[in-house]
């Protein structure tokens, strides 16, 4: 079956500091990956998304992630944070078959001034 | 304009009560989604529409009814509310039938407290 593993609950990072929020996936073959943003009493937003092509992928707001197959990873990452960054982070995996994602348990990331 | 919406917003009622959600897309997307998130911020998938159809149903319990009259809408209708059932609803949506490689698009979530 598939699954997400965010292995980090926090990230604490300084304003102005690269961050880094981490997501493997398990799966055979090519995924397809998704990391979400939600901020308090908020949906979730969507940010960026792997299917095929280049391994670097950059999406809204600056953040960017960075797929590799030989460590099965897809981690987010943005060059400079900002306390406006502060959120809950989620990692997705969709499905092949059908429309169906599998979550991450979600990391949250503090950026202080 | 809101392109996916629920009401209400809040929804706070007692445990045995019968309670219903509203979701509703603007996005033109023809598959659309229940999730719940626990306290934990865990999130799980409920029930997936696309074109009215049932497609996804995820050994919810059956107190639990989705229905959608059209693709821009899917309710979620829940009977006898359980102290367990407390939780943020997010409704979603997504353009596609087959796979899982378009983007959801969610609600601003429905938070629902059963004393």
């Amino acid at each position: 079956a598939q699954s997400v593993a965010q292995p980090e609950d926090q990230v604490n990072v300084a304003e102005g500091n690269p961050l880094t929020v981490k997501c493997t996936y398990s799966v055979s073959g090519n995924p397809y990956l998704f990391w979400y943003v939600q901020y308090p009493n908020r949906g979730l937003q969507f940010l960026l998304k792997y299917i095929t092509g280049d391994n670097l992928v950059k999406g809204s707001y600056g953040f960017e992630a960075e797929f590799n197959k030989s460590q099965t990873s897809f981690h987010l990452k943005k060059p400079s944070a900002l306390v406006s960054d502060s959120a809950l982070y989620f990692c997705a995996q969709g499905a092949y078959n059908f429309n169906k994602f599998y979550f991450g348990s979600g990391t949250k990331l503090n950026v202080k001034p | 304009d809101t392109a996916v919406s629920q009401t209400p917003k809040y929804l706070v009622t007692q445990m045995g009560n019968d309670k219903s959600i509203k979701c509703e897309q603007n996005l033109g997307h023809d598959t659309m989604y229940w999730y719940k998130q626990d306290s934990k911020k865990f999130l799980k998938i409920m029930f997936s529409y696309n074109n009215k159809e049932l497609i996804i149903n995820e050994t919810v319990p059956n107190r639990f009814s989705p229905k959608s009259p059209d693709k821009a809408h899917l309710n979620l209708h829940i009977n006898s509310l359980e102290l367990g059932d407390s939780a943020v609803y997010f409704c979603a949506s997504s353009q596609g039938r087959t796979g899982g490689k378009n983007e959801q698009y969610f609600g601003p979530g429905t938070r629902l407290t059963v004393t």
